[in-house]
């Protein structure tokens, strides 16, 4: 069983552009949530979503990024207009539904700079 | 909010000694919490969990114990490895997991 895959690993922007991060969660599982870690600082909840659904999208700035998990395809993380701020690594982790759903799996991140 | 205090780093320790990494936490009624470790370059895996008060999560020789009364969750190991040097990562929650804000661990041969 593939573990969460996430792409690109490494993504290098300049200001003004879009970064699109793609996040294909464990097979099985339903829930998909998004973080982000900036240098030496801990991860910070971004946003949790099912199929098609976004279910708390509490730790998402409120310009500029948007998240889906489309019924087919994996979930995509986009954020328009990069600025400098934008640099850190955004992981994704997924967990199966049910009681397990406490446990998330997290994949190995995507590293973006911005230029 | 829910928050997570870890323990400073870096932590460095030589093979075979005794590893304590402190946490605790604030959190309105009894979350899960767990124990995340990320070696360098990778994401992170979950090195153990517990979800009540009195619970032990252990795992590859570490153990943590949910402490409601000192709303604690310190990690420990009895004899750490080279191979255990990485960054220790303490969380709690259920499906929005706050994170404390890691401690590096070197451990020298």
């Amino acid at each position: 069983n593939a573990g969460v895959m996430q792409n690109p690993r490494h993504l290098v922007r300049r200001r003004g552009q879009e970064a699109r991060l793609r996040c294909s969660p464990m097979k099985g599982h339903s829930h998909v949530y998004w973080y982000r870690q900036l240098p030496e600082e801990g991860l910070k909840f971004m946003v949790y979503l099912q199929k098609e659904n976004i279910i708390d999208e509490s730790g998402m700035p409120k310009e500029r990024f948007s998240a889906e998990f489309p019924k087919e395809g994996p979930s995509i993380l986009r954020i328009q207009q990069v600025v400098r701020g934008d640099s850190a690594a955004y992981f994704c982790a997924s967990s199966p539904p049910g009681a397990s759903r406490d446990e998330q799996f997290f994949g190995p991140g995507t590293r973006l700079t911005v230029l | 909010g829910d928050s997570v205090t870890q323990m400073e780093g870096p932590v460095t320790l030589s093979e075979e000694a005794f590893l304590t990494i402190n946490c605790t936490y604030t959190a309105t009624g009894y979350p899960s919490l767990f124990w995340y470790v990320q070696y360098p370059g990778e994401g992170l895996q979950l090195l153990l969990k517990a979800t009540k008060a009195d619970d032990k999560g252990s795992n590859k020789g570490f153990e943590a114990t949910y402490r409601k009364e000192t709303t604690s969750f310190h990690l420990e190991k009895g004899s750490v490895q080279v191979s255990d040097s990485a960054v220790y990562f303490c969380a709690l929650g259920a499906q929005k997991l706050v994170f404390g804000q890691g401690t590096r661990l070197t451990i020298n041969p």
